[in-house]
């Protein structure tokens, strides 16, 4: 079956740096990548999709210039969270969408802690 | 090891019946579940969810049933309607954060 990972699974970081958080389809093209966030024991939130060598659609009231979203390849895409507060502390989660199988796959999530 | 499963990928109910979706998990921490319905190209959207202290949560149409012992849980949804046609996603919680998701459903309802 089609893998999605998430890299890393966890990162904690002061605040006022940049994170980096990972997401590839391991044995599958992904043409379009969705970014999630989940908060404490609350459903996911849709932040953006991300298609292969376009601009990411941000949904609305999420800061494009704060989440810094790239989908540079079939297999990749990667989500910065710039100048990191505490309150960015979340879940991340990244989904990547398989023409191959017409579904989407899940990755396994990003712990973010901003001290 | 797949924490949460979802061992039918398809479903196929005549509208106005029942569909009732199962999801087994394996991991005892879990203590909250959520249910998530995609249409394609889509994300998912958010459904219905259940704490482990309840067995039984209800949202119009949709009620989920938690067993624990049998680490089991279904979203039933009655009356079924040809727009309930998505893939089902059902998801576990340890704690405040990381969801494992199962890896779906596919729904078909049958005018």
């Amino acid at each position: 079956g089609a893998v999605v990972s998430q890299h890393p699974s966890r990162v904690i970081c002061k605040s006022g740096t940049s994170v980096k958080i990972e997401c590839r389809s391991l044995d599958f093209q992904a043409t379009t990548m969705f970014w999630y966030r989940q908060f404490p024991k609350k459903s996911l939130m849709l932040m953006a999709t991300s298609n292969e060598g376009s601009k990411a659609t941000y949904e609305q009231g999420v800061e494009k210039d704060k989440f810094l979203i790239n989908h540079a390849s079939l297999t990749l895409s990667t989500l910065t969270v710039t100048s990191a507060h505490p309150e960015d502390s979340s879940f991340y989660i990244c989904s990547a969408h398989s023409r191959d199988f017409n579904e989407q796959f899940f990755g396994p999530g990003t712990r973010l802690t901003v001290l | 090891d797949q924490q949460v499963k979802q061992n039918s990928p398809s479903l196929s109910v005549q509208e106005g019946r029942i569909s009732i979706l199962n999801c087994d998990y394996t991991n005892s921490m879990f203590d909250y579940f959520l249910w998530y319905k995609k249409y394609p190209a889509e994300g998912p959207t958010f459904l219905i969810s259940i704490s482990s202290i309840k067995d039984k949560n209800e949202d119009g149409r949709f009620t989920v049933f938690l067993n624990k012992s049998a680490k089991h849980l279904s979203l039933h949804i009655v009356p079924s309607q040809p727009g309930d046609s998505a893939v089902y996603f059902c998801a576990a919680g340890a704690g405040s954060y990381q969801l494992t998701f199962g890896k779906g459903t596919k729904l078909s309802v049958i005018p």
